[in-house]
């Protein structure tokens, strides 16, 4: 176990909806990243959040959004949703520059 | 840009057995991080082994070991007493503390299915 939580586990929508995917990160740890893991673009950086606030972006599509709370937990908001953003999404925290992986939430979208 | 490969898209090796995964990486960074992640197929991102570039001595974790060439750039991971638990896709991953304000984002390769067979 890791320590990163994420919810839901699973998520099955439809195209053109909107879903949000939590992670809480490691007690201690400030920094929040985000990896989305699909089969033709592998594992890509999409969003790092630290202590609140936007520290570095990836590949994200305009369509995505996150942000990181006073609670330290984050969010990743993915709205106008097509069938090619089915994929499975991680988020990290990290401490002394290691990272450590929640459980993943599996999108599928129909 | 830095960029991450992994030149074997599938390996096999008998249990008891040692295996060896490569990885290249390509950087212009001299201080930088690199880690081998486990991904068995309930689909969990696991941390194997850590490497810090400046650290001349290779990262060793029980029966994991790497194989750090700064020079030539390479990062091989070795599996000693090949178990069933191991059979998984594993990555090698890059992260420099200098890329972008403090930023450790990760580059990974694009993985190699590892099975170990009884």
């Amino acid at each position: 176990d890791s320590g990163v939580t994420q919810t839901p586990k699973h998520l099955i929508t439809a195209t053109g909806q909107r879903v949000t995917l939590r992670c809480s990160p490691r007690s201690g740890d400030l920094s929040v990243y985000w990896y989305q893991q699909s089969l033709d673009q592998g594992l890509q950086f999409l969003i790092q959040y630290y202590n609140g606030e936007e520290r570095a972006k990836g590949n994200i599509l305009e369509r995505f959004s996150a942000q990181q709370f006073p609670d330290l937990h984050s969010e990743l908001n993915l709205s106008s949703l097509e069938l090619g953003d089915s994929a499975l999404y991680f988020c990290a925290s990290s401490g002394q520059g290691t990272q450590y992986f929640g459980p993943g939430t599996r999108l599928l979208v129909l | 840009a830095q960029t991450v490969t992994q030149s074997q898209p599938e390996m096999s090796v008998q249990e008891a057995e040692t295996v060896t995964l490569s990885c290249t990486y390509d950087t212009s960074e001299n201080n930088y991080y690199l880690f081998w992640y486990k991904q068995p197929p309930s689909r969990q991102m696991i941390l194997v082994i850590r490497q810090e570039a400046y650290k001349q001595q290779n990262a060793t974790e029980n029966r994991f070991s790497v194989n750090f060439q700064k020079a030539a750039k390479s990062f091989s991971l070795k599996i000693s007493d090949s178990q069933l638990g191991d059979t998984a896709m594993y990555f090698c991953a890059f992260s420099t503390p200098y890329s972008g304000a403090g930023s450790y984002q990760l580059t990974f390769g694009k993985g190699t299915k590892l099975s170990v067979i009884p």
